[in-house]
């Protein structure tokens, strides 16, 4: 059982290129996150899907824009990397709202020179 | 929104001392408040969880506790072990779409 699978776990980025990062459950959860992991300020919610075909913004998603064509993915795009978008970026799912678990992936560390 | 803040952010134990970390939110309306551990080079990981009915709620070594008047709940490890050293997370939520994390501690236990 792979549960949250993230892909990929590093990358390096120059300033305005673009890149997807993508995410894929195996838990038939309907509940699907985007999070950001920065020093010092604990996750912060990018964007999240309540289910296939649905997006929703977060706390923080200026610069970035996601899709979930299929239940089991959840795609976080980002169209021009600024160095501000370094981060380790985190995946999560849940089988309804967050007041029940929510299960994360191994993360993605990105860094935009 | 709803602010989390967490104490201390670096906490050293010896093996088999106690170790408790606090949290507190602002937003009344937060019902549920997991807890979630990372372990370096990984996601976090919820090792235990209080709903806002509940005062306390205790699973082997990790309990947590709520107050709920006050707006804020702790985690404690009791016989702390060397794979206890993490960074530990506490979060609210409203049972809305968002958890609010607090800003991690990283718990080092000492053998």
């Amino acid at each position: 059982n792979a549960g949250v699978t993230q892909t990929p776990k590093f990358r390096v980025l120059k300033t305005g290129q673009s890149m997807t990062l993508l995410c894929a459950q195996d838990m038939n959860h309907e509940y699907m996150y985007w999070y950001r992991q920065d020093p010092g300020m604990g996750l912060r919610l990018i964007h999240y899907s309540v289910g296939e075909g649905t997006t929703a913004k977060g706390e923080v998603p200026d610069g970035y824009n996601v899709s979930r064509l299929k239940k089991q993915n959840f795609l976080l795009g980002l169209e021009s990397a600024a160095p501000s978008q370094t981060s380790v970026y985190f995946c999560a799912s849940s089988g309804g709202r967050l007041n029940t678990e929510a299960f994360f992936g191994q993360g993605t560390r990105l860094t935009v020179v | 929104g709803e602010n989390v803040e967490q104490h201390p952010s670096t906490l050293s134990v010896q093996e088999g001392d106690s170790a408790v970390i606090k949290c507190t939110y602002s937003d009344s309306a937060s019902n549920y408040f997991p807890w979630y551990k990372q372990e370096l080079g990984k996601g976090p990981q919820l090792i235990i969880d209080i709903r806002s009915n509940v005062g306390e709620k205790k699973d082997q070594r990790i309990a947590v506790t709520l107050n709920k008047t006050a707006k804020h709940f702790s985690l404690h490890i009791t016989e702390t072990q060397p794979e206890d050293s993490a960074v530990y997370f506490c979060a609210a939520s409203t049972a809305l779409d968002n958890l609010f994390f607090g800003t991690g501690t990283r718990l080092t236990v000492i053998p």
